[in-house]
């Protein structure tokens, strides 16, 4: 299975900063990653496919960049509401789509 | 408007058997995979496996194997997943999600989440 690794597992950061999140896939997936937000008690939302498209409605403070096997997230002048966790997934290939362990972004 | 909406929260004991289930709307059921999601208490995302509508073929995650079964309704458009005994380890929130998306693994739509708890 392709195993994929994020950094930092968790921030904290204050309202307006810049946050980067990193993902690593064990092997080139092309573009295929995906970053989804999860709160809590909610189910994850698709918020970035393909590396970098951001999903209809998905906030434009919210980027993603990379292909091959590094990727960052990027939430420019962070809002309240993006407290969440934030996990990355490659979409690249079976026999298991794989996620990161997860970033949970703070507010401080 | 895309909708998958999952049964209800059980508590069940070990050794006993169950099926959720997520029903989908809004879009033709027959076009994408749609599978289930494992989230343990506190921790991350675990996929499981997938089905496709039409045939009910079936994609399942190694590290799932003797564990839970998914299978599909392409009738009532909904998919199940189901266990013949359960273990405390199963207990955990199980999410189901369609598959889209350029490579068609991209997790476009999740259903609410089904809590699962196994106790004796």
């Amino acid at each position: 299975d392709i195993q994929m690794t994020q950094s930092p597992s968790s921030l904290s950061a204050s309202v307006g900063d810049r946050v980067t999140i990193t993902c690593r896939a064990s092997q080139t997936i092309s573009s295929n990653l995906c970053w989804y937000q999860q709160k809590p008690g909610k189910a994850p939302k698709l918020l970035i496919q393909a590396a970098s498209r951001l999903l209809s409605g998905v906030p434009s403070r919210f980027s993603g960049s990379g292909s091959g096997a590094v990727f960052t997230l990027t939430i420019n002048s962070l809002h309240p509401e993006d407290s969440a966790t934030y996990f990355c997934q490659q979409s690249f290939s079976l026999p298991a789509l794989t996620f990161g362990g997860g970033t949970k972004v703070e507010i401080k | 408007e895309v909708q998958l909406v999952q049964s209800g929260a059980v508590v069940k004991r070990p050794g006993e058997s169950l099926k959720i289930s997520c029903k989908a709307s809004g879009y033709t059921f027959t076009t994408h995979w749609i599978g289930w999601v494992r989230q343990m208490p506190g921790e991350g995302l675990e996929w499981m496996g997938m089905a496709f509508p039409i045939d009910s073929d079936t994609r399942n995650n190694p590290s799932f194997a003797g564990q839970a079964v998914i299978s599909v309704d392409k009738f009532s458009s909904t998919v199940y997943l189901q266990w013949d005994s359960l273990k405390a380890s199963d207990t955990a929130i199980y999410y189901c999600a369609r598959h889209g998306g350029e490579s068609g693994y991209d997790l476009d739509y999740w259903g609410q989440g089904t809590l699962v708890t196994v106790s004796s």
